[in-house]
């Protein structure tokens, strides 16, 4: 069982502010790294899948970076708006094929 | 293309009885996962479904069990419910088994047990 640790565990930022979370995982046996995003009352939304050590994807203003020898990711969001609010949630995926969430940062986007 | 489809939206259960939750995958995809997201924690694996076998399994106990049927759909039942079932069930459906393919989500059962 993989031990993952996202932080914070919640933040509020004002519109326009950029702002950026980790998620921590263990290095070893590393398959795949999931990025998603789950508004309240709604399905969690897929952003990002990441595998390879030093990938950077971006989505809008949305972006994660990933470093798999040290066994962490970044994820960035720039100029948030109040629609960004939302709790972001990262799973890496051992070669067991299962995914592993951590338990979420919690955004909120203050107008 | 309807997306991940989950029924019931919500129900309510006393203790002891069993609980049937079902899933419609995505179209074109034949891997279905099973999480249990209790409250201020991230999704737990409970299984994974592939040719209508189980693949893999979380750390869940043998009430839970499942099922998938040979258009994909799924199933899953918990039988003898404790308190602490009570947590939102999340269905994801995928095309592979690596890992590497995005899983997408239905909204959910919200199981509540008295």
């Amino acid at each position: 069982i993989l031990n993952v640790e996202q932080s914070p565990q919640s933040l509020h930022v004002q519109e326009g502010d950029s702002t950026n979370f980790t998620c921590s995982f263990p290095s070893s046996n590393f398959y795949a790294l999931h990025w998603y995003r789950w508004e309240t009352a709604k399905s969690p939304e897929a952003l990002f899948v990441m595998t390879l050590n030093g990938d950077e994807k971006k989505k809008g203003r949305i972006s994660a970076t990933l470093n798999t020898k040290e066994g962490y990711s970044y994820l960035y969001i720039k100029g948030s708006q109040p629609e960004d609010s939302a709790t972001y949630l990262c799973a890496p995926g051992g070669s067991a094929r299962q995914l592993t969430f951590g338990s979420g940062t919690q955004l909120t986007v203050l107008p | 293309d309807a997306g991940v489809t989950q029924s019931p939206t919500h129900l309510i259960k006393t203790r002891g009885q069993q609980v049937t939750l079902r899933c419609s995958p995505k179209s074109g995809h034949d891997t279905v996962s099973w999480y249990q997201q209790a409250l201020g924690q991230g999704p737990q694996f409970i299984f994974q479904y592939y040719e209508e076998e189980e693949r893999q399994r979380g750390n869940f106990p043998d009430r839970f069990s499942g099922h998938q049927f040979p258009n994909y759909s799924s199933e899953l039942n918990v039988n003898a419910l404790l308190l602490g079932d009570s947590a939102l069930y999340l269905c994801a459906s995928s095309r592979d088994m690596m890992g590497t393919d995005t899983q997408y989500f239905g909204p959910g059962t919200r199981l509540t047990v008295l």
